[in-house]
């Protein structure tokens, strides 16, 4: 089973949408986790940690569920440069592995006019 | 200006080849690493040094050898590359370990042929 758990997608959704994306781990320990962005042949970008009370960062706001082991990203009001993949990332907390990230293979967003 | 910076972007080269990638960066991180991401689009850590000590060595055919001559700069070297090998090599830095703020460089390309 892999560490990190996300839906490929690809989500296509219209201009001024909400969306969301899901991802779990399956660590029940780890302390850290993120959401990258990557856009295409480009490099993974830091978009937001992920805080347990839950996180907003203008139209973006992460949500974590330790009870569940899973992550969410909202978008709303969805913008064409919100196209690219969305990583979502967990942060081993544990002996020989302690710090190491976590990448799922992400979910691709496609915003159309 | 860039912050990490890898050469080359891309790499074409023959089975059986040996080839390097070098990378830099300016933020005065102390540790950097080596990330691949396959044809599924796993990001997947390979090594990681603190402040020119290596710290992370995941299970990587030691046909890969890293070297950080200081802690700004670090490079990979491959022997006797195969087809397997194929895939985009990111480096990145964070500010000092287990922070797992990355910043990534632009990726190199290697293909095998």
């Amino acid at each position: 089973r892999k560490e990190v758990e996300q839906d490929p997608g690809p989500f296509n959704v219209p201009e001024g949408a909400t969306v969301a994306f899901n991802c779990t781990y399956s660590n029940s320990a780890s302390q850290s986790f993120f959401w990258y962005r990557q856009d295409c042949r480009k490099e993974p970008k830091l978009l937001m940690s992920v805080y347990s009370s839950g996180n907003e960062d203008g139209r973006f706001t992460a949500q974590l569920n330790r009870a569940s082991q899973y992550i969410s990203l909202l978008i709303r009001d969805s913008k064409l440069s919100d196209s690219a993949t969305y990583l979502c990332v967990v942060s081993s907390d544990r002996g020989s592995t302690l710090g190491r990230l976590y990448f799922g293979r992400g979910t691709q967003l496609t915003v159309w006019p | 200006d860039t912050a990490v910076s890898q050469t080359p972007k891309y790499l074409v080269t023959q089975m059986g080849n040996d080839k390097s990638i070098k990378c830099e960066q300016n933020l005065g991180h102390d540790t950097m690493y080596w990330y691949k991401q396959d044809s599924k689009k796993f990001l997947k850590i390979m090594f990681s040094y603190n402040n020119k000590e290596l710290i992370i060595n995941e299970t990587v055919p030691n046909r890969f050898s890293p070297k950080s001559p200081d802690k700004a700069h670090l490079n990979l070297h491959i022997n006797s590359l195969e087809l397997g090998d194929s895939a985009v090599y990111f480096c990145a830095s964070s500010p000092y370990r287990f922070n797992e703020k990355l910043f990534f460089g632009s990726g190199t390309q290697l293909s095998v042929l």
